[in-house]
């Protein structure tokens, strides 16, 4: 099966810091596309980010940003001076091809204290 | 516009009944997934429809579980006979090509089966 592997299992760092959370993935496709959600304590999933692995650039968006590295199979996302705001549980997907359905991993919990 | 809609939100339930689990996808897409969530098992795909036909129930746990989706706005997850270990969220998304894959999470439904 072409797994998500978050090894991190929960993160616990103090407002301000940055923290990255780890994404590897497997894939025989040449083609495919990587995604991020959310799911703070409300526990909605929340739609952070979709890559496609054509597009090996480094994205940002104001504290977030994502390092996709193809050679290593992997896609990081860091976040910057974390707040308390972001603590949730974070979960890296990809796309087991045109059928539309996602594999995700297991989440890494983040804990930002004040 | 109106995300996907779950309903009920919250369904406590005796073991051995039946239960039924609704939802309504964002009016145009042509993909519907349903996920269990559990602490031990993380988020697991279990069945999903595309075009209101059913393309891969591979993940249904057992033939206690069904899945119909009888038009393009409704679908529904029944559980029969319920039993205690099927207590978890039971989250509903959709999709469509023009999404790129990027699917939308209805909030989700906390069954407790005792």
């Amino acid at each position: 099966a072409q797994k998500v592997t978050q090894a991190q299992t929960e993160i616990s760092v103090v407002e301000k810091e940055d923290v990255t959370l780890d994404c590897v993935y497997e894939t025989r496709d040449t083609t495919y596309y990587l995604f991020w959600y959310k799911q703070p304590p409300s526990g909605e999933l929340v739609f952070l980010i979709r890559r496609n692995s054509f597009d090996e650039q480094n994205e940002i968006s104001g504290r977030y940003s994502w390092n996709f590295q193809k050679s290593t199979s992997s896609f990081n996302f860091t976040i910057t001076a974390s707040q308390v705001v972001d603590s949730a549980v974070y979960f890296c997907a990809r796309d087991l091809g045109s059928q539309g359905n996602l594999i995700f991993g297991k989440g890494t919990k983040l804990s930002v204290k004040p | 516009d109106a995300g996907v809609i779950q309903s009920p939100r919250h369904e406590v339930t005796e073991m051995g009944q039946e239960v039924t689990l609704r939802c309504k996808p964002i009016s145009g897409h042509d993909y519907l997934f349903w996920y269990r969530q559990t602490m031990m098992r993380g988020l697991e795909l279990l069945i999903y429809f595309n075009n209101n036909v059913p393309i891969d129930d591979s993940g249904m746990p057992e033939d206690r579980f069904s899945a119909k989706m009888p038009n393009a706005s409704f679908s529904t997850l029944k559980i029969q006979p319920s039993e205690p270990r099927d207590s978890a969220v039971y989250f509903c998304a959709s999709s469509f090509a023009g999404t790129g894959l990027r699917q939308f999470f209805g909030p989700g439904t906390r069954l407790t089966v005792l």
